[in-house]
């Protein structure tokens, strides 16, 4: 069974630093894009950027480039998401998602079927 | 970037009727390869978002089949032929065709 189990929520302050993860078992985790989504409190989704873990290609939004670093570390499958200084901007609800680029028949299909359970990030001084 | 606009935002529907709503993107979703990558997802309170539609009318394992997608190029419509309670949620479109992917702003369907 696919499964993306994300680290739990955190309460930092303005101008910390914080890394969160998104474990991935059940599929070669090498094999699939992971994507990050924001969702500020009460709000939409919004796509941050992406990564192949097999090589590390990333691809941002231009929205997120410079203010997150997205990373992975195949050997323990497990994807990351991290800034260097905190803001209060950044309280939000966090979701991975694993990009599948092919459907049940083998077509080409580009969509997110499964989800981590989202971190919910705090940051208050 | 692409930008998706949905329609309406709020949707307040009676139970047993149908909901449609509707996503138009700023530039064509048709990919290179012919395809076009636009997705609905249900978000219910308190959980991460579900993948209903896929490239544009595709049903995803599982959904009820009173779920339906259409449209072309610029325009698409998620339609529930019948709303249960179990449908409340934001709905959101989504493109892949181009990084960076983008989503629309949601539509909140609740029930009058």
């Amino acid at each position: 069974e696919v499964q993306l189990v994300q680290s739990g929520a955190e309460v930092k302050k303005p101008g910390e630093s914080l890394k969160i993860s998104c474990k991935g078992s059940g599929y070669s985790f090498t094999s699939y894009w992971i994507g990050w989504v924001r969702q500020m409190p009460g709000k939409g989704l919004e796509w941050m950027g992406i990564i192949y873990p097999g090589d590390s290609d990333t691809r941002y939004s231009p929205s997120f480039q410079g203010q997150v670093t997205i990373s992975a570390d195949k050997s323990i499958s497990t994807a990351y998401l991290q800034w260097s200084s905190l803001k209060a901007s950044d309280t939000a609800m966090y979701y991975c998602a694993r990009h599948e680029y092919y459907d049940s028949t083998g077509t080409p299909a580009k969509y997110f079927q499964h989800w981590g359970q989202g971190t919910l990030v705090t940051v208050s001084s | 970037d692409i930008v998706m606009t949905q329609t309406p935002l709020s949707s307040p529907v009676t139970l047993g009727q149908p909901a449609s709503i509707s996503c138009r993107s700023s530039q064509s979703l048709v990919h290179s390869d012919g395809n076009t990558y636009l997705s609905w997802l249900q978000q219910r309170p308190g959980q991460p978002p579900r993948l209903l539609i896929y490239k544009i009318s595709n049903r995803f394992s599982g959904v009820p089949d009173r779920f339906s997608g259409s449209g072309t190029g610029t325009d698409f419509t998620l339609k529930i032929s019948r709303v249960e309670a179990e449908d409340v949620g934001v709905y959101y479109c989504m493109q892949a065709t181009q990084f960076p992917y983008t989503f629309g702003q949601g539509t909140k369907l609740e029930i009058k």
